[in-house]
């Protein structure tokens, strides 16, 4: 079965600070990867995925995130944070093989300070 | 709004009663699931149907739960003799179909489950 572990629970920084969440997972196979974002008060809503082909995909808001298969990592990024990035983010593993359920990560609490 | 809807939106209820969530999915999206997700954990895979089969079942389901999608379209996700243990936030998803991607998960804004 496929597990997915998000290294840092909360994380707290400043305007304008880099960001970066790490995600790995366990899976063997062929996964499709995400991250989903969840905005205090609102719905888990996609912020970029990776199926095939290069590795470093772009989302919205100009977050991104680079899938190295050799480490089973998928690291979300943002170069630039703003306040209203304040969310929490889920990683999520498809594993092709095993149906189309999402097997989640604990998510990370990010929180921006102004 | 053409997205995932979930009514209630939140319940409470008093341990071992039965309770029943509904879920409206994008409408041409042929698969639809249920999560459940509690404080501070990311989301818990329940089940899932293709059209009105259902396909898989998680170890999470226990016996009283369970969950249905008659015609292919809506679905509920009924809970009997509710404990405080399923107090949870329960989330619907769907994908599949000609329009948006067939992997992509739409989830919907959830039913906060509260079991006195």
């Amino acid at each position: 079965a496929q597990s997915v572990s998000q290294h840092n629970h909360h994380v707290i920084l400043s305007e304008a600070a880099s960001l970066e969440l790490g995600c790995n997972y366990s899976y063997g196979g062929t996964v499709n990867l995400f991250w989903y974002v969840q905005y205090p008060g609102q719905h888990l809503q996609l912020l970029l995925k990776y199926f095939s082909g290069d590795p470093l995909v772009k989302g919205i808001k100009g977050f991104e995130a680079e899938f190295i298969k050799s480490k089973f990592s998928f690291n979300l990024r943002k170069p630039s944070v703003q306040w209203s990035d304040t969310a929490e983010y889920f990683c999520a593993v498809n594993a092709r093989a095993a149906g189309n359920k999402l097997t989640f990560g604990g998510g990370t609490r990010v929180l921006v300070k102004p | 709004d053409t997205g995932v809807s979930q009514d209630p939106r939140h319940k409470i209820t008093k341990r071992g009663q039965n309770v029943t969530f509904r879920c409206d999915p994008i409408s041409e999206h042929n698969r639809l699931y249920w999560y459940r997700q509690t404080l501070g954990q990311g989301p818990e895979f329940l089940t899932y149907f293709q059209n009105e089969a259902q396909l898989e079942k998680s170890r999470l389901l226990s016996d009283r739960f369970s969950a249905e999608r008659p015609k292919g379209s809506f679905s509920t996700l009924e809970i009997q003799r509710t404990e405080q243990g399923d107090s949870a936030m329960y989330l619907c998803a769907s994908n599949g179909g000609t329009v948006m991607s067939t992997d992509t998960q739409y989830f919907g804004p959830g039913t906060r489950l509260t079991v006195l």
